[in-house]
């Protein structure tokens, strides 16, 4: 099946660092890389759709400039937590979409969480 | 804007009984839907996946239907185990629901 990693699994920082998160999607191709962010006993908040080679959109809420993304190549996403704060410790998710042969199916790396200082 | 319900939010049952969680949602334009489900701490498993063309899914205890025209789903688990205590979410169009809490004490 399907496999998308993402690393690191966890991270601890200092307030006031930046943080970047990778998500590979290691066997397949992915035009569309979804970032999500998940707060103790919440849901999974989807923040943004990462497209291969063009700018993401993020869902309404999320600061474009505090939360970078950067979809490079087809295979790479990366999630980059600027001047992180200890309110954006929680634990992101990505997933990544795999189109074809009549299926759309979104496969989800197993998570980084994020502790902030 | 896609709108994912899951109810009931907790549940809480003995071992042997069969359950139903129930996810909805607001907009009917969907490709699939997924159940997954979370354990405390850890990342996502993922149980079901319907393709916007099937009506259900099974898979060993667990069985899955859509019905797109009422935006509703159903997870089924039969005979639940102690082992089933977890979140249950449902996702539609990279949108997930707000979860169900089940715990199955023995």
């Amino acid at each position: 099946g399907a496999v998308v990693s993402q690393h690191p699994s966890w991270v601890i920082c200092k307030s006031g660092t930046s943080v970047k998160i990778e998500c590979r999607s290691l066997d397949f191709q992915a035009t569309t890389m979804f970032w999500y962010r998940q707060f103790p006993k919440q849901s999974l908040m989807l923040m943004a759709t990462s497209n291969e080679g063009s700018k993401a959109t993020y869902e309404q809420g999320v600061e474009k400039d505090k939360f970078l993304i950067n979809h490079a190549s087809l295979t790479l996403s990366t999630l980059t937590v600027t001047s992180a704060h200890p309110e954006d410790s929680s634990f992101y998710i990505c997933s990544a979409r795999k189109t074809g042969g009549g299926a759309d199916t979104q496969y989800f790396g197993p998570g980084t969480r994020l502790t902030v200082l | 804007k896609q709108e994912v319900t899951q109810i009931p939010a907790a549940l809480s049952v003995p071992e042997g009984e069969n359950l139903v969680l129930n996810c909805s949602f607001t907009d009917s334009a969907i490709y699939n839907l997924q159940w997954f489900r979370q354990d405390p701490g850890k990342g996502l498993t993922s149980l079901l996946l319907i393709q916007s063309s099937q009506r259900e899914q099974t898979s060993g205890r667990l069985n899955a239907s859509l019905d797109k025209s009422s935006g509703r789903s159903t997870l089924y688990i039969a005979a639940s185990q102690p082992g089933d205590s977890a979140t249950y979410l449902c996702a539609v169009k990279s949108i997930f629901g707000t979860g169900t809490r089940l715990q199955v004490f023995p």
